[in-house]
């Protein structure tokens, strides 16, 4: 299976702490991405990071991408109550188009 | 509009039953997907849809049919079902095949009784 592995399965902060979760996947890519889903809900794209870059930002998110590690990580700054939901990467298939394999996914909770 | 909307957001049926999911998107996108999710699970694949194409089935059983009537419209037409396919199926679209960014909508939880 191609899925990612992600670490750590769940996370609980004090808000206002920064929140790192971490991304391993198996297979070479051209990008790897982050959704967050909010309990029961549908995901969201937060950022789509490619293989020949090394970090990327989006508000208070950072991305960083080792792609000789195999490996990423987001981490989320000057966390909020409203962070609270599960983070997913997601690597497409290569030559599988747009066939996204989801990682296992953090639960991230962020208590006032 | 960059929303994808799911009928029904909840649905309850019988093994015996025969039911639809609806999913609709109006922001010209030629891919739509179908996903299920277990609890505490990422998702998975079911079918991809490329310009109102089956282009992938990841061997779902025949009891799950897709359909796509139209580039905004996708359905997926339930049948004979086992409790173990309670889940929540999540449908999403993009821009076209090669395009990486998706949209999801907000689901729709299935409890098969």
């Amino acid at each position: 299976s191609q899925q990612g592995e992600e670490d750590p399965q769940a996370l609980s902060i004090q808000e206002g702490e920064n929140a790192t979760m971490n991304c391993s996947y198996k297979t070479s890519i051209n990008n790897l991405q982050w959704y967050r889903q909010n309990s029961g809900r549908g995901l969201v794209h937060l950022i789509l990071i490619r293989s020949n870059e090394r970090e990327k930002h989006s508000g208070r998110l950072r991305v960083t991408l080792d792609t000789s590690k195999k490996s990423s990580s987001l981490l989320i700054t000057a966390s909020r109550a409203a962070d609270t939901a599960s983070y997913f990467c997601a690597t497409p298939l290569t030559g599988g188009g747009n066939k996204l394999t989801f990682g296992t996914g953090t639960q991230l909770k962020v208590e006032l | 509009d960059t929303e994808v909307t799911q009928t029904p957001k909840h649905l309850v049926m019988g093994m015996t039953n025969k039911k639809s999911l609806k999913c609709e998107q109006h922001m010209g996108h030629r891919a739509m997907y179908w996903y299920k999710q277990k609890a505490k699970k990422p998702p998975e694949l079911m079918f991809v849809y490329s310009y109102e194409k089956l282009s992938i089935n990841e061997s779902v059983p025949s009891r799950f049919s897709p359909e796509c009537p139209n580039s905004s419209l996708l359905n997926l037409h339930l049948h004979a079902l086992q409790p173990e396919d309670s889940a929540l199926y999540l449908c999403a679209s993009s821009q076209g095949p090669s395009s990486y960014e998706q949209y999801f909508g907000p689901g729709t939880r299935l409890t098969v009784t």
